[in-house]
């Protein structure tokens, strides 16, 4: 069970998009719909953003969405503040009851 | 509003057993639409799920922990417990403990985690 793959950092001027990367396998993410994004800030608990590969948690800005094809899942902010700037994590069903998350990504708002 | 909060030593000595507890409030862990996990972040790095548990008893463990992870509930106390065998410096991290709908595709509640550091 190996950590989905992410690209170690992204970043963004303010107002423009950016598209953070999941890469799993055909048993994990492109076996389920069960992948979800976690926005976390130095210091501070992980916070849902995405579930089921493109809904939205009640609360989370519409600037947030999620997509995926085949092996690979995306979660792209746009209209990119300065706020946004953290820590993002995939994660993902895996079968028989296990899970598994993706490295991280650190987002730079420029 | 589903609190979680994380308890237990900060300090772990090698070769000992951390053992944690997150107290759940605002919400019954015997409710059989959720699960309850526990997910732990080494300093600096990424986070690793642990296992998860129903309050009915099933529970699910990383291939790579399960020789060592044990995770248990209290329902009379709405207490959710870890314990990791034989630890080592590897296993330094902030524990964090978290609720999983039956669904299975998200944990949508979290503690605030605690740190524990395993050193002699």
């Amino acid at each position: 069970q190996s950590a989905l793959t992410q690209p170690r950092s992204v970043s963004g001027s303010p107002g423009q998009s950016v598209t953070v990367s999941c890469t799993g396998t055909s048993s994990d993410v492109g076996a389920y719909n069960y992948v979800s994004w976690y926005q976390q800030h130095p210091g501070k608990a992980p916070k849902l953003m995405i579930y089921d590969v493109s809904k939205r948690p009640s609360g989370v800005p519409d600037r947030f969405s999620g997509s995926k094809s085949g092996n690979t899942a995306s979660l792209t902010i746009s209209g990119l503040q300065a706020e946004d700037e953290a820590d993002y994590y995939c994660f993902s069903y895996a079968g028989s009851y296990t899970w598994v998350f993706g490295g991280g990504t650190k987002l730079t708002v420029l | 509003q589903l609190q979680l909060q994380e308890s237990g030593p900060g300090l772990v000595k090698p070769s000992e057993t951390l053992s944690l507890t997150c107290t759940v409030s605002g919400g019954s862990i015997s409710n059989s639409n959720y699960y309850w996990g526990w997910i732990r972040q080494p300093p600096g790095k990424g986070l690793e799920w642990i296992g998860t548990i129903h309050y009915s008893g099933s529970t699910y463990y990383k291939p790579s922990l399960k020789s060592r992870v044990a995770i248990s509930v209290d329902t009379s106390k709405n207490q959710v417990s870890l314990r990791l065998r034989s630890v080592t410096a590897a296993d330094t991290a902030v524990f964090y403990c978290a609720r999983l709908p039956a669904s299975m595709d998200r944990f949508d509640y979290w503690g605030q985690g605690t740190l524990v550091t395993v050193s002699s």
